[in-house]
């Protein structure tokens, strides 16, 4: 499994910009990138992934360096609702299970 | 959209107790779902992939006959700690997906409290 790199922490307010970023400079050619987050008591969630293009969808923005080995999570406005650990994950197509690494907390202040 | 149900949300239980927690898939079949558990301020560990029709698939150091898991049907499986100890007190979580290449769905875990 390839190894993630991400801030234990990150800090942001509310209505403004987050970039959470991860290292994954092991990733295999085949791995997608794959990003969940855990809000607090509950299981996690998906949010979005990616191969090699910039993708975006309506929780989230997922911008993927062209050599594959780091990415961004963009949350373009936080909410108070978006304070959870982010996880970063690098997955094989087809394979199924997910390897959590110890991700992000993200705080948003009011 | 898909929805993995998790039950129960919560048991608090004496010492040697056995619990048994269910894992739905709502909308869709699964053929394969996975038991997470996770400790306070740590992240998600995988303990197995259960496998529909087969045995369940434990990661090392996870010990098949205290983690007994169930997958009877497309849509159902179970995880019955056995002879529940303190130790055993955690986060425990579920997931499946409808395909190999579609995003997991996670249940809302249960936490297990053992006195």
């Amino acid at each position: 499994d390839a190894k993630t790199t991400q801030p234990n922490s990150m800090e942001s307010n509310e209505e403004e910009p987050v970039h959470l970023p991860c290292n994954h400079s092991t990733i295999s050619g085949t791995d997608y990138i794959h990003w969940y987050r855990q809000l607090p008591s509950q299981g996690p969630e998906y949010v979005i992934h990616g191969l090699t293009s910039n993708v975006n969808n309506r929780m989230a923005s997922l911008a993927i360096a062209e050599d594959r080995k780091s990415s961004t999570l963009i949350l373009h406005r936080a909410t108070l609702r978006d304070a959870a650990v982010y996880y970063c994950i690098p997955h094989g197509r087809g394979a199924q299970k997910l390897v959590f690494g110890q991700g992000t907390r993200l705080t948003i202040n009011p | 959209g898909a929805v993995v149900s998790q039950h129960p949300s919560r048991v608090i239980c004496k010492s040697g107790t056995s619990v048994k927690i269910e894992c739905r898939s709502l909308d869709f079949q699964a053929t394969t779902m996975f038991w997470y558990r996770q400790f306070p301020k740590q992240s998600l560990m995988l303990m197995a992939t259960s496998n529909e029709g087969s045995k369940a698939t434990y990661e090392q150091g996870v010990e098949k006959d205290k983690f007994l898991i169930n997958h009877a049907s497309l849509t159902l499986s179970t995880l019955t700690v056995t002879s529940a100890h303190p130790e055993d007190s955690s986060f425990y979580i579920c997931s499946a997906s409808s395909t190999a290449n579609q995003p997991q769905h996670f249940g809302d875990g249960t936490r297990l409290s053992i006195l």
